[in-house]
């Protein structure tokens, strides 16, 4: 079975911190994708990478960075931490081809007090 | 640009009736069309994909799904509902971006069965 873990399932930090969150994989995806979901608004990408070293913006890049320095490893950064980036946050990967599917962390909530 | 609309976001059933969930795309390709579904407090789970094969699609737990192009639709079924099915379902486009693939998910639709 293809296993994607992420680092934390619940996180607390204050306005201005540089926050890490991190995503694993165990199955060779090339594709790894990092989501935020918030109610009535579905999931939104905010980043994906189909190499190591590549990444691209999704809908909602804005406050936030990436990383993917292994294969198996895809790195989401919140620089400075915001109230309105309070949210749950989901890893995926998958294999190269359009009509894989993703397969999902069980996601990091994450609150900016 | 391609985007997805869940036309309903919450639906009400009783146990044993037919379930509706409705979803409208655009895709400035043939797309490929998932429908996932999110129980309380678990991830997302894969319940079927479209990837211009048969327009029928048959997925787990009963569910199945039509695609169909001239309505740029592909609506969620299932003959008859049950308890466990209450959770939110998502349903998504994918298309190819440079050398990767996007997702783009619908708002959900919250299903709830009552007894």
């Amino acid at each position: 079975d293809v296993k994607v873990t992420q680092s934390s399932r619940y996180l607390v930090k204050r306005t201005g911190e540089k926050v890490f969150l991190e995503c694993v994989q165990d199955m060779d995806h090339e594709n790894m994708f990092w989501y935020r979901q918030d109610p009535g608004l579905g999931l939104r990408l905010i980043y994906f990478s189909y190499d190591v070293k590549m990444k691209e913006k999704g809908d909602i890049p804005e406050g936030y960075s990436v990383s993917r320095e292994k294969k198996e490893r895809f790195s989401l950064i919140l620089e400075s931490a915001s109230t309105n980036q309070t949210s749950m946050y989901l890893c995926a990967s998958s294999l190269l081809e359009v009509h894989n599917e993703q397969f999902f962390g069980p996601g990091t909530r994450l609150t900016v007090l | 640009a391609q985007s997805v609309t869940q036309l309903d976001s919450h639906v009400s059933v009783s146990e044993g009736t037919p379930v509706l969930l409705r979803c409208n795309y655009s895709s400035s390709y043939s797309p490929s069309l998932f429908w996932y579904v999110q129980h309380p407090n678990k991830g997302l789970q894969l319940l079927l994909k479209y990837t211009s094969a048969a327009t029928l699609v048959k997925g787990i737990n009963g569910f199945e799904a039509e695609f169909k192009k001239s309505e740029t639709s592909f609506h969620l079924t299932k003959p008859s509902a049950h308890m466990s099915d209450a959770a939110e379902y998502f349903c998504v486009v994918s298309e190819r971006v440079n050398a990767g693939n996007m997702l783009t998910f619908g708002g959900g639709t919250r299903l709830m069965v009552k007894p």
